[in-house]
């Protein structure tokens, strides 16, 4: 079967310092590979997905940034938080790019 | 462009049945529901393609209107384990790199 994983589950952290988020994926193959992110009265707000290794699309502009350094493993990345980075960041995989699975979530407080 | 869900939130007694609305302003492939209950992470309930083909939650249904762009989640006899935030997602095309764009989400508390 499988299963996503997301580290850490709850992060604090001040303004102007950097961020690591880590999702990996087991138990299947070349999967579609999704950040997103909600904040209250936003929804699901999708960042970033994959296709694959190495194939990253920006649905939002900002200061994150993310890779896909192998096939089931997705980063998602800051060189300097704000503090409206502040939220629930939620991880996804997809094997046909239709129903999506999403990991247990990083609650990222920024203060 | 986000779709736009309504109501944004109701609230039910058990047994009642509730109806949640999905619009988008661009032509759909796709539409995907998916609940959320508080401090977790959203699961899938149901996916409704162009064409008709559906897939998902035993006990809910959904319709998909390709013409209108809409779709409705109907929830019957409501559950007490009905309660949360629901999702819908659309999809524009069919292709499995394609991204679902979600909507803000509608709260349904349901009270015994």
């Amino acid at each position: 079967s499988q299963t996503i994983h997301q580290w850490p589950a709850t992060l604090v952290q001040p303004v102007g310092s950097p961020l690591s988020l880590e999702c990996t994926v087991e138990g299947t193959s070349n999967p579609n590979l999704y950040w997103y992110r909600q904040a209250a009265g936003r929804g699901l707000q999708l960042l970033f997905y994959s296709v694959g290794i190495g194939q990253i699309s920006s649905e939002v502009p900002q200061n994150l940034s993310a890779s896909r350094p192998q096939d089931r493993q997705f980063i998602l990345s800051s060189k300097k938080l704000l503090l409206s980075d502040s939220g629930f960041y939620l991880c996804a995989w997809s094997r046909d790019g239709y129903e999506q699975y999403f990991g247990p979530g990083t609650r990222l407080t920024v203060t | 462009q986000q779709p736009v869900q309504s109501p944004q939130a109701v609230i039910l007694r058990e047994g009642e049945d509730a109806v949640i609305n999905c619009s988008s302003s661009k032509a759909l492939y796709s539409v995907h529901w998916y609940r959320q209950k508080h401090g977790e992470a959203p699961v899938f309930l149901m996916i409704l393609l162009k064409g008709g083909e559906q897939k998902g939650h035993e006990k809910i249904s959904a319709s998909f209107n390709e013409k209108k762009q809409q779709s409705s989640l109907y929830l019957t006899a409501s559950q007490l384990s009905y309660s949360g935030t629901y999702f819908c997602g659309t999809g524009e095309r069919m292709n499995r790199d394609d991204k679902i764009i979600f909507g803000k989400g509608t709260r349904l508390h349901i009270l015994p």
